[in-house]
């Protein structure tokens, strides 16, 4: 079974202190890894996936398979990086995302 | 280019009665998902089309809950007689069949009571 784990419900943080949003997963076989951001008031939306190896708005995610983690970085965080984060995966195939159930990033001025 | 486009984006119904959600998916996309996000909850598929065809219907309920997609294009997911879980903003999501980016709607709420 595909399952996506985000342990923090919310995170607080001070503008320009370093961020790390955890997500841990359980598959398998090989999966794709991706974040999704959801700012107020505003779709869901990628931001990045373990495939391209990019940063994206200075964030970046490395996938470990040895222990099954996809955690989301930033340096430093920016007010404007408020917002609900999802870590997806998703299985061989043509098959759909699954969701984590999303940390919410405050980042405090 | 146009995003996907959901309506209504809101609906308050009395449990037992009937609602129904529109979605056009970005043209092209021939991959049309339905997810469920239960607030507190990250989004739950409950069914994937692939063109007309239904590829994973498996976490949909489908005592009340029924979807189509007739023309391999706009999609229509019904609920009836609705619950007071479900809800719920219901998100429809497209993609190209190979594609690793799916891209979602704004969403349509909705609120039993």
């Amino acid at each position: 079974a595909q399952r996506v784990t985000q342990p923090e419900k919310l995170l607080s943080v001070f503008k320009g202190a370093p961020v790390e949003l955890k997500c841990n997963y359980s598959y398998s076989g090989s999966p794709e890894l991706f974040w999704y951001v959801q700012y107020s008031r505003q779709r869901l939306q990628l931001l990045l996936r373990h495939i391209s190896r990019e940063s994206i708005k200075g964030f970046t995610a490395d996938l470990n398979k040895g222990e099954t983690s996809f955690h989301l970085k930033k340096p430093f965080a920016q007010e404007e990086d408020s917002a609900m984060y999802y870590c997806a995966l998703r299985g061989s195939g043509n098959t759909p995302l699954v969701f984590g159930k999303g940390t919410r990033l405050s980042v405090i001025a | 280019e146009a995003g996907v486009a959901q309506s209504p984006r809101y609906k308050i119904i009395e449990k037992r009665q009937s609602v129904a959600f529109w979605c056009n998916p970005i043209s092209g996309h021939a991959t049309l998902y339905w997810y469920q996000q239960i607030l507190g909850q990250g989004p739950k598929l409950l069914i994937q089309f692939q063109n007309n065809g239904v590829v994973d219907d498996s976490q949909l309920p489908k005592d009340r809950f029924s979807a189509e997609r007739l023309k391999g294009v706009d999609s229509t997911l019904k609920i009836q007689p609705a619950k007071l879980e479900d809800s719920a903003v219901y998100l429809c999501a497209s993609s190209f069949p190979s594609g690793n980016t799916i891209y979602f709607g704004e969403g349509s709420w909705l609120t039993v009571v």
